[in-house]
């Protein structure tokens, strides 16, 4: 079963609004990921924050991580049209090499 | 630009036919990884191996093995390809440390398994 599942599966919001999207795990983790994926391409990585971290930020992007309730959240301010595709969250027990990823959040940003 | 490169971007191939999907990392990485990308279930890692010549099984390895004779190549074998291994292949590499290195994507391998 998957590690991690998104919510929502699906999201759909006009040009400059902010996208917020969530992902739970189970099983207790040194690290999540955040990744992006364009139709049918490879992912590219976000931004990465660990267990020990509550928040982190990096351009219009704001991470955060409750390792009480195994969640995280990704938040896309200011979204434009190029924002436009899917998100995943990956987690690893660190010092281990297995990555797993959640079942993603396909986020449609109408100009 | 650092490179993860998938033999085949689409792969048409019949039920029983032993199939071969080649990745090929030019980042000297440690890790690669195996993952299928099927509509509602996202990424489920397939194999994955931290070293030439070691593997380890991920959460669907049933089906499937795998073959990393060189650190820049890991390559994904279907002994006997069946209609539910349609998918997307992604193949993914990341160096090695403690946790929570970026793993780079290769584009991808749609394959049909007819």
């Amino acid at each position: 079963s998957q590690q991690g599942e998104e919510d929502p599966q699906a999201l759909s919001i006009q040009e400059g609004e902010n996208a917020t999207m969530n992902c739970s795990y189970k099983t207790s983790i040194n690290n999540l990921q955040w990744y992006r994926q364009n139709s049918g391409r490879g992912l590219v990585h976000l931004i990465l924050i660990r267990s020990n971290e509550r928040e982190k930020h990096s351009g219009r992007l704001r991470v955060t991580l409750d390792t009480s309730k195994k969640s995280s959240s990704l938040l896309i301010t200011a979204s434009r049209a190029a924002d436009t595709a899917s998100y995943f969250c990956a987690t690893d027990i660190g010092g281990y090499q297995k990555v797993t990823f959640g079942t993603g959040t396909k986020l449609q940003v109408i100009p | 630009d650092v490179k993860v490169t998938q033999s085949s971007r689409y792969l048409v191939k019949r039920t029983g036919e032993k199939v071969f999907l080649e990745c090929v990392q030019d980042m000297d990485h440690e890790n690669m990884f195996w993952y299928r990308q099927d509509p509602g279930l996202g990424l489920r890692l397939i194999y994955f191996s931290y070293d030439v010549k070691m593997k380890e099984k991920g959460d669907i390895p049933e089906g499937y093995s795998v073959s990393r004779e060189k650190k820049e190549r890991f390559s994904l074998i279907l002994e006997s390809a069946s209609t539910n291994q349609t998918s997307m292949y992604l193949c993914a590499s990341s160096s090695h440390g403690t946790g929570g290195e970026k793993l780079f994507f290769g584009s991808g391998t749609q394959l049909s398994v007819l």
